[in-house]
């Protein structure tokens, strides 16, 4: 079957930095995405990640390991504005599948 | 329009009635995606259209439930003999085209409460 896995939720101050792990156990997908949805809010794209490696963009990065069936979404200089929940997503026939989801509490 | 346009926004309905939710995507979009997801929870993929066609309704959780897509356009999703845990929000999404490189554009949601 298809399975990712993320921390259920994370908590961190004002201007740290953190990170959210996406393991998954499933393969040949296209790509892994990132997702924030604000309480009550929809979904909103981060990144995608096609290839293996580090994308930035802006105070977010995002890496991909498909040897180590694993990815994370990295969150610098965090601000208030960026308590949500954040969903990984695997490209597979032509559809997202969304992993768990991990609610980040950032606290001045 | 500018973004993706679900309605209703909210809708509570008796048990064994049927419910019809509406979502408008962005104009252009081919890809139509629809999503479930409950409280707390992450999202549920039910089906999607390439145009008019729904070349995957894998995600479908019983035959109460059908989708259709009009004009490369707005496309509905039934709900036929509601059922309590039939309760969540439901989720529209489009894209430019299939896969996930472009990022999917969401609605709101609809908030379906089944009493």
């Amino acid at each position: 079957g298809q399975s990712l896995e993320q921390p259920s939720e994370v908590t961190a101050v004002e201007g740290a930095i953190v990170q959210i792990n996406c393991t998954y156990q499933t393969s040949g997908f296209y790509g892994l995405s990132w997702y924030q949805q604000h309480d009550g809010g929809a979904p909103t794209f981060l990144s995608y990640n096609a290839l293996d490696g580090l994308e930035e963009t802006g105070r977010f990065s995002s890496f991909l390991s498909r040897s180590d069936s694993y990815g994370y979404l990295l969150l610098q200089e965090l601000q208030m504005k960026d308590s949500a929940s954040y969903f990984c997503a695997v490209e597979r026939a032509d559809k997202l599948i969304f992993g768990t989801g991990t609610r980040l509490q950032v606290f001045p | 329009g500018a973004g993706v346009s679900q309605s209703p926004s909210n809708k509570v309905t008796e048990k064994g009635k049927d419910v019809e939710l509406r979502c408008d995507p962005i104009s252009g979009h081919t890809a139509l995606y629809w999503y479930r997801q409950s409280l707390g929870q992450g999202l549920e993929f039910l089906i999607y259209f390439q145009g008019n066609s729904a070349p995957d309704k894998s995600g479908l959780p019983s035959d109460r439930f059908s989708a259709e897509r009009t004009g490369g356009s707005v496309s509905t999703l039934t709900i036929q003999r509601t059922q309590q845990e039939d309760s969540a929000v439901y989720l529209c999404a489009s894209s430019v085209r299939t896969g996930g490189a472009d990022g999917y554009t969401f609605g709101s949601g609809t908030r379906l409460t089944v009493v």
